[in-house]
């Protein structure tokens, strides 16, 4: 139980162009649902927080316009990067928070790896 | 500004041994705690959590919690090779609705055989 699915699992594309990345709970109904991004060897960074119906809350120096967050339902979410550009090449990971034995616990999809040209 | 201190290591044991981690918070009222590995290049999976005071045990696991020191440690025994990751304690703080983590910068393990 408590897996969570990302597609795609990688893209690449043109700077300029837009990039949609979904992040579903296969088997739970997640409360909230998270958008990280890492770059190599960093630390996770937390981008925003979404309920399912809500505004998604940025965390401060994320750009809203850019990264276009909507919570769907209790099972999907997805991140849309408007107008990509090379900057923004990164690992992508969604995080559902639920599952039947804590709901307090995140559980990680396995990533979207997303490069700019 | 909550706090989640780890040692970055790295941390290197023989197949075997155990494994120690070790993770401090800042925010006393923290109410929930994670352990997860990070294999490079991958996204972090869940290895346990913990609530209360005391020892938790999962198979080769065991999480440790002192809310009064706001220390939380993971034991890994009969380390394997296939335990070398990168080790993230996560909390959530006091009085999180949406149950935000706020991680530490990990821990790289490595076990050699």
């Amino acid at each position: 139980g408590a897996v969570v699915s990302q597609h795609p699992s990688w893209v690449i594309c043109k700077s300029g162009t837009s990039v949609k990345i979904e992040c579903r709970s296969l088997d739970f109904q997640a409360t909230t649902m998270f958008w990280y991004r890492q770059f190599p060897k960093q630390s996770l960074m937390l981008m925003a927080t979404s309920n399912e119906g809500s505004k998604a809350t940025y965390e401060q120096g994320v750009e809203k316009d850019k990264f276009l967050i909507n919570h769907a339902s209790l099972t999907l979410s997805t991140l849309t990067v408007t107008s990509a550009h090379p900057e923004d090449s990164s690992f992508y990971i969604c995080s559902a928070r639920g599952g039947t034995t804590n709901t307090d616990t995140q559980y990680f999809g396995p990533g979207t790896r997303l490069t700019v040209l | 500004q909550k706090e989640v201190e780890q040692n970055s290591g790295p941390l290197s044991v023989p197949e075997g041994a155990i494994a120690s981690l070790n993770c401090t918070y800042s925010d006393r009222g923290s109410q929930s705690f994670f352990w997860y590995r990070q294999y490079s290049g991958k996204s972090p999976e869940l290895i346990m959590f913990i609530y209360s005071n005391g020892d938790k045990e999962d198979g080769r696991f065991t999480a440790q919690l002192n809310k009064a020191s706001q220390y939380v440690s993971l034991l890994i025994r009969d380390s394997q090779p296939s335990d070398s990751a990168t080790y993230l304690c996560a909390v959530i703080g006091r009085g999180s609705t949406l149950g935000r983590l706020y991680f530490g910068r990990g821990t790289q393990l490595t076990v050699w055989p």
